[in-house]
C-alpha cells in the first residue's frame, strides 16, 4: 500500500537558523503534497502545498521542493522563530477522480526552536 | 477558521461500548474523511465519504462505520470499543476531485477505559 516516510522525527534548531524536513513517498500516482503544522492539542493546519507539475514553491519563510523522479519532497523553514515550534506532517495524495483522495501522512517531525 | 466543526470535544467511554462522533462541514464540501490520530503519531485514514457514499477505506475493521448527510454533516460510529481506540479523531472536509485539499476540524479526543 501507499507509504510516506518522514525524517527526522525530532529536530532542534537555534532561533534564526533554517530547518529542513524530508519525506519520501511510494505511490507514483501521488500528485499533491501538502504540509501540515500541528500545535499541541490542536488540529493539523495546512501551511503549504505543492502540485506535481512544479518543482518548488515558496511562501515567505516557508518553501517546499519536489523531486518526482526520486519521489522526494522537502519542507524548508528559514529564519526560524519560537512560534515555528510544532509537529510538522508531510502527506501525499492522489487527487484523481478515480480514487478517494485520502491523505497518507508521514509520521511527523517535532520541531523545537531554541532561543 | 476551516469551516469544519466537530462534537463532542472530549469523550470518555468504557471498553465494549459504542460511540458516535459528529462532524459538520461547510456548504460545498462534498467529501468528508475521518482520521484516527494516536498520541505522538500521524493521522491514519479511516474512510472517506463522497456525496453520501463511502469512497475509500483504510485498514480499519468493520466496527468503524460512518454516514454522510446531505447537509454536509457526517458521523463516525465505533462499536465494541477497545482500549486502543483511544485517540484524537479528526474529520476533514473538502470539495473533492482534482486540485482540491481537505480542511481539518478540531477533533474529538476519545478515551476508552
Amino acid at each position: 500500500g501507499e507509504n510516506v516516510e518522514q525524517h527526522p522525527s525530532t529536530l532542534s534548531v537555534q532561533e534564526g537558523d533554517s530547518a529542513v524536513i524530508k519525506c519520501t513517498y511510494s505511490d507514483s500516482a501521488s500528485n499533491y503534497f501538502p504540509w501540515y503544522k500541528q500545535e499541541l492539542g490542536k488540529r493539523p493546519q495546512l501551511i503549504i502545498d505543492i502540485r506535481s507539475n512544479v518543482g518548488e514553491k515558496k511562501d515567505q519563510r516557508i518553501a517546499v521542493t519536489l523531486n518526482k523522479t526520486a519521489k522526494h519532497f522537502s519542507l524548508h523553514i528559514t529564519e526560524t522563530q519560537p512560534e515555528d515550534s510544532a509537529v510538522y506532517f508531510c502527506a501525499a495524495i492522489d487527487l484523481s477522480y478515480s480514487s478517494a483522495s485520502k491523505i497518507i501522512f508521514g509520521s511527523g517531525t517535532r520541531l523545537s526552536i531554541r532561543p | 477558521e476551516t469551516g469544519v466543526t466537530q462534537s463532542p470535544t472530549h469523550l470518555i467511554k468504557t471498553r465494549g461500548q459504542q460511540v458516535t462522533l459528529r462532524c459538520s462541514s461547510q456548504s460545498g464540501h462534498n467529501t468528508v474523511s475521518w482520521y484516527q490520530q494516536a498520541l505522538g503519531q500521524g493521522p491514519q485514514f479511516i474512510f472517506q465519504y463522497y456525496r453520501e457514499e463511502e469512497n475509500g477505506r483504510g485498514n480499519f475493521p468493520p466496527r468503524f462505520s460512518g454516514l454522510q448527510f446531505p447537509n454536509y454533516s457526517s458521523e463516525l460510529n465505533v462499536n465494541a470499543l477497545e482500549l486502543d481506540d483511544s485517540a484524537l479523531y479528526l474529520c476533514a472536509g473538502g470539495r473533492g476531485g482534482l486540485q482540491e485539499t481537505q480542511y481539518f476540524g478540531p477533533g474529538t479526543r476519545l478515551l476508552v477505559l
